[in-house]
C-alpha cells in the first residue's frame, strides 16, 4: 500500500525549532518530488515547500512565508522527507501534511497525502 | 506573485444539483491547474490535474475545464459524499504554488 506518515509535531515555543518527518512506503520514494502543505486551524491550504528527486537535482523551493527559516531535505535510503523548522512563529501553527507528486515529472498534482501532524507554536 | 482567486467562497446546493466552482489566476498558468477535495479533519484528495484530466478513481461526475487564467470545476450531479471544501492549485509558476482560497459546498 502506498502510504505517507508524518511525525514530529507538537507544542513548541516561539523562536524554537522543530523537525518534521514524512516516512514513505509502497513506492520508490527516490523517484518522486515531495511537498509539504500546511493548514492553519479553520483556514485554507498553504503550500510550504517541495524537494525534487535526485534525478532533477534535488532542487528545493519554499513559500515566501517560510523562506530562510524552513529547510526541506530527503533521505532516499530511508524513504523519509524532512522539514526542519527554525525560528518558529505563532503563525506557523498548523497541521502539516506531506504529499507526493502524481508522477515523477509532475508539479502540484499531489496524489498521495499523509494524515498530517499538528504543530502548535505558543508560549 | 501569482494569485489564485476562487469563487464562490461557499455555496449551498441540493443532492442532484449541478455545481460549478471557478478559479481565476492573476496571470496565465496554461493548463497547469489542479483541483482538490477536502473533508473536515481529513487530508485533501486530488480530483483533477492538468485542468481537465480526471485522477484515477475519481467519479466521472467531476470534470474540469479552462486554460490560461480561467478554470472551472463542475460536479454534474451532486452526491451526499461531495459536500466538502474544494481548492484549486496552480503549478505553472513553480517558484510558488498558491492554492485558491477554497469553496465550501454545503447542503441546502
Amino acid at each position: 500500500e502506498v502510504q505517507l506518515v508524518e511525525s514530529g509535531g507538537g507544542l513548541v515555543q516561539p523562536g524554537r525549532s522543530l523537525r518534521l518527518s514524512c516516512t514513505a512506503s509502497g513506492f520508490t520514494f527516490g523517484d518522486y518530488t515531495m511537498s509539504w502543505v500546511r493548514q492553519a486551524p479553520g483556514k485554507g491550504l498553504e503550500w510550504v515547500s517541495f524537494i525534487r528527486s535526485k534525478a532533477y537535482g534535488g532542487a528545493t523551493q519554499y513559500a515566501a512565508s517560510v523562506s530562510g527559516r524552513f529547510t526541506v531535505s530527503r533521505d532516499d535510503s530511508r524513504s523519509i522527507a524532512y522539514l526542519q523548522m527554525n525560528s518558529l512563529k505563532t503563525e506557523d501553527t498548523a497541521v502539516y501534511y506531506c504529499s507526493r507528486e502524481r508522477t515523477t515529472v509532475s508539479t502540484g498534482a499531489f496524489d498521495i497525502w499523509g494524515q498530517g501532524t499538528m504543530v502548535t507554536v505558543s508560549s | 506573485d501569482i494569485q489564485m482567486t476562487q469563487s464562490p467562497s461557499s455555496l449551498s446546493a441540493s443532492v442532484g444539483d449541478r455545481v460549478t466552482i471557478t478559479c481565476r489566476a492573476s496571470q496565465s498558468v496554461s493548463n497547469y491547474l489542479n483541483w482538490f477535495q477536502q473533508k473536515p479533519g481529513k487530508a485533501p484528495k486530488l480530483l483533477i490535474y492538468a485542468a481537465s484530466d480526471l485522477h484515477s478513481g475519481v467519479p466521472s461526475r467531476f470534470s474540469g475545464s479552462g486554460s490560461g487564467t480561467d478554470f472551472t470545476l463542475t460536479i454534474s450531479s451532486l452526491q451526499p459524499e461531495d459536500f466538502a471544501t474544494y481548492y484549486c492549485l496552480q503549478s505553472y509558476i513553480t517558484s510558488a504554488l498558491p492554492f485558491g482560497g477554497g469553496t465550501r459546498v454545503e447542503i441546502k
